[in-house]
């Protein structure tokens, strides 16, 4: 089974704060994916890699960034907290086959993150 | 533009009925692929069917169906005999050929299972 791993399911920080993410899969799968989810929007995709040290600009990357050093991991960074950015963020993964179209993402089990 | 839509934001159903789940998308791209997630109060987002846009047949995971109207862009979901545990939040998403393996998300319907 795929297992997509985020480091903390709840975490609590304070406006200014530099804020990491943590993201591990361990299917080796070339594609790895954040997104925040709010009530009545649905999921939306902040940065999205496609590979090592590879990342593009999802629909709301303003006020993130991302780190892809490894294959396995993906890091979510919030430069400078606002309370705005109160989410729940979820990590996905999947892999790129030839017929990409059929692979699904794989999910973490969220991380709920407060800021206050 | 590429769009995904589910139209029903809550749903309630007694305990063993089916139930369908609307989701009508918008795409023009000739190839595409559609998925269904379900997500518990606990979280997790957890894949539940798959359907390619060149199937020619509805895709089947157990109790679940999809109902699959390539003419009219729909993509409902069909779960039968409804179980409590089934009571969560359902996205449809879909991927289209040329979009690089992002996915487009609906908003997403609540369904909750009546005992």
């Amino acid at each position: 089974d795929v297992k997509v791993t985020q480091s903390s399911r709840y975490l609590v920080k304070r406006t200014g704060e530099k804020v990491f993410l943590e993201c591990v899969q361990d299917m080796d799968h070339e594609n790895m994916f954040w997104y925040r989810q709010d009530p009545g929007l649905g999921l939306r995709l902040i940065y999205f890699s496609y590979d090592v040290k590879m990342k593009e600009k999802g629909d709301i990357p303003e006020g993130y960034s991302v780190s892809r050093e490894k294959k396995e991991r993906f890091s979510l960074i919030l430069e400078s907290a606002s309370t705005n950015q109160t989410s729940m963020y979820l990590c996905a993964s999947s892999h790129r086959g030839h017929r990409e179209s059929n692979q699904p993402q794989h999910f973490g089990d969220g991380t709920r993150l407060s800021i206050l | 533009a590429q769009k995904i839509t589910q139209t029903q934001p809550g749903m309630f159903v007694q305990e063993k009925e089916a139930v369908t789940l609307d989701c009508t998308y918008d795409t023009s791209d000739p190839s595409y692929g559609l998925f269904w997630y379900k997500q518990p109060s606990s979280g997790e987002m957890i894949f539940l069917i798959y359907q390619g846009s060149y199937d020619q047949q509805n895709a089947t995971e157990g109790r679940y169906s999809l109902n699959f109207q390539k003419a009219r862009k729909s993509a409902n979901l069909v779960i039968s005999a409804s179980q409590l545990g089934d009571s969560a939040m359902y996205f449809c998403a879909m991927r289209p050929y040329s979009s690089a393996s992002k996915i487009i998300f609906g908003s997403g319907t609540r369904l909750s299972i009546r005992p």
